[in-house]
Order: structure tokens, then C-alpha cells, then sequence
């Protein structure tokens, strides 16, 4: 069965300085990978995600994620982030032969002044 | 932009009762699934449903849990008789193809078992 790995559970940072946050997954043949968002009291929203074709994948809000198939990861960066960025990030995995998503526990990005 | 809508945003319930958790999904998506959240964990597959049956599903879905598109409009996942542990946030999810390669979800439903 597939796995995803958060290991930070809250990464905090000040407005305008660059994040990472970091995603591993389980090796699988084929999977596609996901960011999702969840600002308070809203849902998941897609930030972005890798299907196939560049590892190098933009998504909204100024996010951007690269697939590296040698190290199962699949970090997700911002180079300068906002206050409106503070939310829940959540990297999930789908195999290429079920439709389900595997998620991680969630990463809290913290973002002060 | 089309959203999932899920109602209640809040369900308080006594062990043993029984509660149905309800969605809208987006009009022109196929397929539907269930998700939960337990606090601090990750967010579980409960189950998916394409063509008014379930296609696939987790072992935590087990006889307690069913799922239902009663009317072409709305999605349910009923719980029959609640226990503790099935406190949780749930997301109702669709989506057009079997990929998922745009999934909305809903806002959720948090459940409180007392």
C-alpha cells in the first residue's frame, strides 16, 4: 500500500521568506502526485500536482513543486510567502492503478509578520 | 467556480445513534468518494462510488457505513450506529473521470460522537 510522509508537522517562517515543505512518498511504478490546501474552516483545495511529463510543477498561489523519482519526494516551495499562506498543506499520492489518494498527515505553515 | 457543498457543518450525536452526512456533489461529476480526518491524523479513503455502486472502499468502512446517491443530486454516508472513534472531520469529494486528476472537495462535515 502506498505512503506518504510529512515530517513537519508546523513549519513556521516570516512573511516573505522562502519555504519548503517537504513530501516522501513509497516507490510505486506509477503515481501521481498532489498538493492540496486547506485554509481554516474550508476545504481541500489543489494547489497543484505531477502527472507526468517536467518534474517541475507550477501550481497557484506562487507554489511549485518538483517531482524527484530517485528520492521518492515531491517537496512543495515558495520563494516569499504571504499571511494569507497560513493554512494546512497536504501532499497525497495516487498509484496509477486505483483512483483513490493516499494523504499525508498535513504540514501547518505558520506565516508572521 | 463549482464547489461540493456538504451539510451539516457541524453534527453533535449520542453513541449509538444513527446520522447521515449529506453532499452536493458538482452536477456534471461521475464519481463521488468519502474521506475523514480524525484530529491530528491523516485524511482517510472511506469510499468511492461510481454508476450507484460502490467501486472500491477501505476496511474502515465496514456494516456501519453505507452510502447512497438517493436523488442524482445529493450524496449521503450514513453511519448506523456511531461510536467514539467515528468523531472525525468528513470530506465528500467528486470528480468528472476515475483519475482524479481534479478532485473537488467539500468543506467537510466535523462529527462529534459524545
Amino acid at each position: 500500500a502506498q505512503s506518504v510522509t510529512q515530517l513537519d508537522s508546523q513549519v513556521p517562517v516570516f512573511e516573505e521568506a522562502p519555504v519548503e515543505l517537504r513530501c516522501n512518498y513509497s516507490s510505486s511504478v506509477s503515481v501521481y502526485l498532489f498538493w492540496y490546501v486547506q485554509y481554516p474552516n474550508q476545504g481541500l483545495q489543489l494547489l497543484l500536482k505531477y502527472l507526468s511529463g517536467s518534474t517541475l510543477v507550477k501550481g497557484i498561489n506562487g507554489f511549485e513543486a518538483e517531482f524527484n523519482k530517485s528520492q521518492t519526494s515531491f517537496h512543495l516551495r515558495k520563494p516569499s510567502v504571504h499571511i494569507s499562506d497560513t493554512a494546512e498543506y497536504f501532499c497525497a499520492v495516487m498509484d496509477g492503478y486505483r483512483s483513490t489518494l493516499t494523504f499525508g498527515k498535513g504540514t501547518m505553515l505558520l506565516v508572521s509578520p | 467556480e463549482p464547489e461540493v457543498t456538504q451539510t451539516p457543518s457541524h453534527q453533535v450525536t449520542q453513541m449509538g445513534q444513527e446520522v447521515i452526512l449529506r453532499c452536493v456533489p458538482i452536477s456534471n461529476h461521475l464519481y463521488f468518494y468519502w474521506y475523514r480526518q480524525i484530529l491530528g491524523q491523516k485524511v482517510e479513503f472511506l469510499v468511492s462510488f461510481y454508476n450507484n455502486e460502490i467501486s472500491e472502499k477501505s476496511e474502515i468502512f465496514d456494516d456501519q457505513f453505507s452510502v447512497e446517491r438517493p436523488d442524482g443530486s445529493n450524496f449521503t454516508l450514513k453511519i448506523r450506529s456511531t461510536k467514539l472513534e467515528d468523531s472525525a472531520m468528513y470530506f465528500c469529494a467528486s470528480s468528472e473521470t476515475r483519475r482524479n486528476e481534479k478532485l473537488f472537495f467539500g468543506s467537510g462535515t466535523q462529527l462529534s460522537v459524545l
